[in-house]
């Protein structure tokens, strides 16, 4: 497995504002990942993080409302740009190894007002 | 694109008994199943996983097993525990670096 780190655990901000979420990794992966998950719903993915170039966004996500980084291949942020009351939601990374696996961070509960 | 379909959303069991969840996916490309547990407050657990040239997988209690030609695979946890109460999530992906895609969910509560 892999043991993954998130910043922060949780937090409130206030609509209008930016919120940057880590991701910091035990060791070297391949494929990062930042998903979504809202109260009692399943996990959606908003886009994969590729070192050393741009990340890849699904459908419904852009990248000026979620700028990702991803400056080596132990670590990414994502941002929440402009925050609204919609976003409140937990925001996770994932990471994936050689093989198929995928493991999770702990998660960023994030409460917009 | 890949979609999940999963049930039930929600599974109640007497304890000892029997639980199974059941998942269909619609890209043929698909070759990696995972499954993840979920406990409230907690981040989703890689349980169980199997890739499409093994037709099922087992884990002390818990099994998955994959019909390629129906595309649908599924989770059996024999002699359930409390312990084994949270959410189960199915994924599916065409392995490599590329994504999984979740189904909804299934809640599981196990009765003591």
């Amino acid at each position: 497995s892999a043991v993954i780190s998130q910043k922060p655990s949780r937090d409130i901000c206030q609509r209008g504002t930016s919120l940057t979420i880590q991701c910091q990794v035990d060791s070297q992966v391949t494929m990062m990942f930042w998903y979504r998950q809202q109260p009692g719903q399943s996990l959606t993915l908003i886009a994969t993080a590729n070192q050393g170039s741009e990340a890849t966004y699904e459908s419904g996500f852009v990248i000026d409302k979620f700028p990702i980084s991803r400056p080596n291949l132990t670590f990414s942020t994502l941002t929440v740009s402009n925050m609204s009351p919609e976003d409140s939601s937990i925001y996770l990374c994932s990471v994936q190894r050689e093989s198929y696996e995928q493991y999770f961070g702990p998660g960023t509960r994030l409460t917009v007002t | 694109g890949e979609n999940v379909e999963q049930h039930p959303s929600t599974l109640s069991v007497q304890e000892g008994d029997s639980a199974v969840i059941k998942c269909t996916y619609s890209d043929s490309a698909s070759n990696y199943f995972p499954w993840y547990k979920q406990e409230l407050g907690k981040r989703p657990q890689l349980i169980i996983d199997i890739r499409s040239n093994v037709g099922e997988k087992k884990d002390q209690r818990i099994a998955v097993t994959l019909n390629k030609t129906a595309k649908h695979f599924s989770l059996h946890i024999t002699e359930t525990q409390p312990e084994d109460s949270a959410v189960y999530f199915c994924a599916a992906s065409m392995g490599g670096n590329t994504p999984l895609v979740f189904g909804k969910g299934t809640r599981l509560s196990v009765i003591a």
